[in-house]
């Protein structure tokens, strides 16, 4: 696609349940972006992908809380047991890679909204 | 310390104001700047990019650099009503992640 594509666009859980939010980059850029962003804050970095390299994961606010990213392309950000604090809006963002002019600029998704009951 | 600071506001203007946002950063390494704006319940999108140092243009944006001082802004001159929106510094350095500001919430009165 032409965009960062992020599904779902809403999620209501309920707490204790585990969750599965899913990012698509925009095809080509080996660098993926998580963010957590809570109303009316600023972005909370999560964790970051670059190309092979392995994942800085050093955003993760607990062990609850993973991602992978498949193939170079596709990326999960999976939540476990699923606390009231977790209700957040999940940004996930690309760039083409990390170092040159431009190359730095961030694209990003529109979000997938999730609110723990 | 955070790597990167930027006082998050709120900040209200008339309609017409100059804006001037700011940040400061600790990383002599960055050499890469940007600014992104985000409208509420929507992805931030980028505003403004710039390598080093100095000044660029873009319409009613002007993004500045001092690399000496560690020290970005943005300004917006003839603010509108439509320019309400947070905005977010962000750099980074050759081969690292990008790193943000906390953002800083622009309300522009008509």
């Amino acid at each position: 696609g032409a965009g960062v594509s992020q599904s779902p666009s809403n999620k209501v859980t309920e707490k204790g349940k585990d969750v599965e939010l899913r990012c698509d980059p925009i095809s080509g850029h080996t660098a993926l972006y998580w963010y957590r962003q809570s109303l009316g804050q600023g972005l909370e970095f999560l964790i970051y992908f670059q190309g092979n390299s392995a994942p800085d994961k050093s955003g993760l606010p607990s062990d609850r809380f993973s991602a992978e990213r498949t193939g170079g392309s596709v990326s999960t950000l999976t939540i476990q047991r699923t606390q009231q604090e977790d209700s957040a809006v999940y940004l996930c963002a690309s760039s083409l890679r990390t170092g040159g002019n431009s190359g730095n600029t961030i694209y990003f998704g529109e979000g997938s909204w999730l609110t723990v009951v | 310390q955070k790597e990167v600071e930027q006082d998050p506001g709120p900040l209200s203007v008339p309609e017409g104001a100059i804006v001037s946002l700011n940040c400061t950063y600790s990383n002599s390494a960055f050499q890469y700047f940007m600014w992104y704006r985000q409208y509420s319940r929507k992805g931030p999108e980028l505003l403004m990019y710039t390598y080093s140092s100095g000044n660029k243009e873009d319409g009613r944006f002007t993004a500045q650099v001092d690399k000496s001082s560690k020290y970005i802004s943005l300004f917006i001159r003839d603010s509108q009503p439509s320019d309400s929106a947070t905005y977010l510094c962000a750099m980074s350095a050759r081969g690292f992640k990008t790193i943000f500001g906390a953002g800083t919430r622009l309300f522009v009165k008509a």
